[in-house]
């Protein structure tokens, strides 16, 4: 149980387009999503956390202009990289909070390389 | 600031045991996890410590000292496919995770 999904999991965009990335809860209801970004030998950077039906709280540092943070439902968060850029290219992950408050669950995660 | 550290890169051979640390320096503290995390993939969670002391599991074992700021996580009986990267990773409050830079661990025959 405990099933996170993203999708796509490899996209390739153009410089200036827009990215959409849907991460999914399969088996619970997420009401608290997170999403992180992981550049080439480093960890986990926390971008974002996304409550369902409320608006994302940013980390510092974060754009909350240009990485749109959508949680319409318990189970479906999108994060849309707006105005791609090169160095916006990067391992993007999505976690659930599972249904025991302290785990969270994470997907696939998502490569996105923007040329 | 946030700070939590892990060596970089271990090496091991098959069937050994090899012990990774972590120390950390957290605003908050509401539990230490560990996942692994093979490339490309995203991370599984491997246990969670919120009390100090041992938490076994299978080949894998977890210890916690918070007054030390102190993790480490011990793998036992090492096979090829533990070859992955570990992280190690603070919960600081509102269920943020604060994560190291994780350890690359190489098994080898």
């Amino acid at each position: 149980g405990a099933v996170v999904s993203q999708h796509p999991s490899r996209v390739i965009c153009k410089s200036g387009t827009s990215v959409k990335i849907e991460c999914r809860s399969l088996d619970f209801q997420a009401t608290t999503m997170f999403w992180y970004r992981q550049f080439p030998k480093q960890s986990l950077m926390l971008m974002a956390t996304s409550n369902e039906g409320s608006k994302a709280t940013y980390e510092q540092g974060v754009e909350k202009d240009k990485f749109l943070i959508n949680h319409a439902s318990l189970t479906l968060s999108t994060l849309t990289v707006t105005s791609a850029h090169p160095e916006d290219s990067s391992f993007y992950i999505c976690s659930g909070r599972g249904p025991r408050a302290y785990e969270q669950y994470f997907g696939p995660g998502t490569r996105l390389t923007v040329t | 600031g946030q700070n939590i550290d892990q060596p970089t890169e271990m090496t091991a051979t098959e069937g050994a045991i090899v012990q990774i640390n972590c120390t950390y320096q957290t605003s908050g503290f509401n539990g230490l996890f560990w996942y692994q995390q093979h490339a490309g993939e995203a991370p599984t969670f491997l246990s969670y410590n919120v009390l100090d002391g041992l938490e076994e599991k299978g080949r894998f074992s977890s210890f916690l000292s918070r007054s030390k700021g102190y993790s480490y996580l011990l793998l036992k009986e090492l096979q090829m496919k533990d070859s992955a990267s570990y992280l190690c990773a603070v919960s600081t409050g509102f269920q943020k995770l604060v994560f190291g830079t994780g350890t690359r661990l190489l098994v080898s025959p």
